[in-house]
């Protein structure tokens, strides 16, 4: 076990909602990343936080959202939903520095029907 | 823009055969690679790293991965394969110029038989 914890485990959604998915980071960690993997594809990096300020975004749209609390568990937003969405949310935590190893927790399985 | 080329969807293997899993990259500064294995319904557990030194690095569980510069390539090995060694192997690149994100490969299932 990372001692990266997701929640929730599943969750199901209809096209047009909100969603916040929540991770808590590994004891010691400060940097949060957030990807989303597709089902069969390899995980895409949404964006990090690093001691609550972003640190970086990938190709995802403006309706994808996030923050980083002071103990340094996060939260990532999604409004609007589309089917496209549909995916498993990887949280992954690390101690800032060029080589440190961002280790993940278990996803969120979410569904957009 | 860095990216990862896993060119094998599905690598099968004998129990007790050595195996081999491929993976190419292309970064623009120096490379920091990983390997990550991933079970169904589970998320990505860490294998191992290369960040600098030996070209070959060894991890958990048997897992070894050899650096070639040259070839562009960090593929991954083990001696000897177990059944519990099935699973879906992702290789990932970060570079050194300040981008912090992984870049995943598309995934390589490692089939291993009895």
């Amino acid at each position: 076990e990372t001692g990266v914890t997701q929640s929730p485990t599943h969750l199901i959604k209809t096209r047009g909602q909100q969603v916040t998915l929540r991770c808590s980071s590994q004891s010691g960690h400060n940097t949060v990343s957030w990807y989303q993997q597709a089902l069969g594809q390899g995980p895409q990096f949404i964006f990090q936080y690093y001691r609550e300020e972003k640190n970086g975004r990938g190709n995802f749209p403006p309706r994808f959202s996030g923050l980083q609390f002071p103990n340094y568990s996060s939260e990532l937003n999604v409004n609007a939903l589309e089917l496209d969405d549909s995916a498993l949310y990887l949280c992954a935590s690390s101690l800032e520095g060029q080589g440190s190893v961002q280790y993940f927790g278990p996803g969120t399985r979410l569904t957009v029907l | 823009a860095q990216s990862v080329a896993q060119p094998e969807d599905q690598v099968n293997v004998a129990e007790g055969n050595p195996l081999t899993v491929k993976c190419t990259y292309s970064v623009s500064g120096n490379p920091y690679l990983f390997w990550y294995v991933q079970y169904p319904n589970r998320g990505l557990q860490f294998l191992l790293k290369y960040i600098t030194g030996d070209n070959l690095v060894k991890g958990s569980y048997g897992f070894e991965a050899e650096f070639n510069k040259s070839q562009t390539s960090f593929h991954l090995k083990k001696p000897s394969a177990l059944v519990s060694d099935s699973a879906l192997y992702f290789c990932a690149v970060r570079d050194d110029t300040g981008r912090r994100a992984l870049t995943f490969g598309s995934g390589t299932r490692l089939q291993v038989q009895p």
